[in-house]
């Protein structure tokens, strides 16, 4: 089977840099992705990672080791509307087809 | 707006019953998910289909059963309703099956409030 480990909650000051760190234990493994809930809404799409290293798309990076099974996340310069939780996942193959397994989920809480 | 769309938004039902929740993916894409989210929790996923087929099963309980339709809408049917079934349902979609690439846009998701 899958699974996943993230921090349950990360708490971080305005202007500040967090790192949201994830581990993953699948076979099959294709990629890693992250998403952003804010409470009450739908999850969106940040990045995804299929091969190993840093993609940066603006104030958000994510890492990507697959020797290490372990990906995370960088945010950057943070802001009060970054408070929310945040999702690691995995694209794995399945039977025929593949399956986006996701964590827990890590709440970020963004202090002024 | 993702451009996939769930109907009902809200629903509040009794145990024993059986619902049927909706989704209608972006134009153009081909494979439909749903996830189960409950207060506090991930998501769990259930199951994905692509192009009327169904790909890939999660923790999807036997009560449960979905398709997906010629129209590439989806649906998503709950049974003997129990209280612990009362959860935030996502259905979400993407345009591919391969490897390259893995952008999955959710909906705003279904709210089932089982009583």
């Amino acid at each position: 089977g899958q699974s996943l480990e993230q921090p349950s909650e990360v708490t971080a000051v305005e202007g500040a840099i967090v790192q949201i760190n994830c581990t993953y234990q699948t076979s099959g493994f294709y990629g890693l992705s992250w998403y952003q809930q804010h409470d009450g809404g739908a999850p969106t799409f940040l990045s995804y990672n299929a091969l190993d290293g840093l993609e940066e798309t603006g104030r958000f990076s994510s890492f990507l080791s697959r020797s290490d099974s372990y990906g995370y996340l960088l945010l950057q310069e943070l802001q009060m509307k970054d408070s929310a939780s945040y999702f690691c996942a995995v694209r794995a193959d399945h039977t025929g087809g593949f399956k986006t397994i996701f964590g827990a989920g890590t709440r970020l809480f963004v202090k002024a | 707006d993702s451009g996939v769309t769930q109907t009902p938004k809200h629903l509040i039902t009794a145990t024993g019953q059986r619902v049927t929740l909706r989704c209608s993916p972006r134009s153009g894409d081909l494979s439909v998910y749903w996830y189960q989210q409950s207060l506090d929790q991930g998501l769990q996923f259930l199951i994905h289909y692509y192009n009327g087929e169904e790909r890939a099963k999660g923790n999807i309980l036997e009560r449960f059963s979905a398709q997906q339709f010629p129209d590439l809408h989806s649906e998503l049917n709950l049974s003997s309703l129990e209280l612990g079934d009362s959860a935030l349902y996502f259905c979400a979609s993407s345009v591919e099956r391969e490897v390259s690439g893995n952008t999955i846009y959710f909906g705003e998701g279904s709210w089932l409030t089982v009583v």
